[in-house]
């Protein structure tokens, strides 16, 4: 139980395009998701928090009309990295929280490279 | 801030060998999770641990929580190969509802054959 998928798995785009990525918990609903960055050789950095129906709250430092998340379902979450530039380039994780307590389950995560 | 500090950053080492990666906070954890990270894929989790003074094996990695929940470590008995990876350790935010986890910078572990 408590898996969660991420699609696509990898993608190259061009600058100045648009990339969605999905977000999905397959055998769990859940409310809130989260998005991070992480890249080569280092921890996790938390993007945003996406909440079912609602807002999402950004961390400090993130762009929330260049990085625009919805959450429209409790199994879907999505992250859409708006005119791409080679500085987007890096690996995006998501994770899902289960309802009855703090563990997070973490997709496989997305390698986007913008040439 | 919530500073989760782990050490070491690096550690190289023979397959067959004994190592401890540690976890600390200034502040207590409500929770705090372990996991491991290969290249190109997402985290998994290991363990969770919420009370202080608890111990958690398994197979040979054995997780303890400090007394005063401010502090854990993992301890993995003879190292093989497949133990190679990032491993972070997390711990959730005590005031927020949403569960936010706040990550250590991680341990990169290379066993070598």
């Amino acid at each position: 139980g408590a898996v969660v998928s991420q699609h696509p798995s990898w993608v190259i785009c061009k600058s100045g395009t648009s990339v969605k990525i999905e977000c999905r918990s397959l055998d769990f609903q859940a409310t809130t998701m989260f998005w991070y960055r992480q890249f080569p050789k280092q921890s996790l950095m938390l993007m945003a928090t996406s909440n079912e129906g609602s807002k999402a709250t950004y961390e400090q430092g993130v762009e929330k009309d260049k990085f625009l998340i919805n959450h429209a379902s409790l199994t879907l979450s999505t992250l859409t990295v708006t005119s791409a530039h080679p500085e987007d380039s890096s690996f995006y994780i998501c994770s899902a929280r289960v309802m009855s307590n703090y563990e997070q389950y973490f997709g496989p995560g997305t390698r986007l490279t913008v040439t | 801030t919530q500073l989760l500090e782990q050490s070491p950053q690096f550690l190289s080492i023979q397959e067959g060998e004994n190592l401890t990666v540690y976890c600390n906070s200034s502040s207590v954890f409500s929770s705090l999770q372990w996991y491991r990270q290969e290249p190109g894929e997402g985290p998994v989790l290991l363990v969770t641990v919420v009370t202080g003074g608890e111990v958690k094996k398994l197979k040979r990695l054995t997780f303890q929580f400090g007394d005063a929940r401010k502090d854990s470590s993992l301890h993995i008995t003879a190292a093989q190969t497949g133990d190679t990876g990032l491993y972070l350790c997390a711990k959730s935010d005590r005031g927020s509802t949403l569960g936010r986890l706040y990550f250590g910078r991680g341990t990169q572990l290379t066993v070598w054959p």
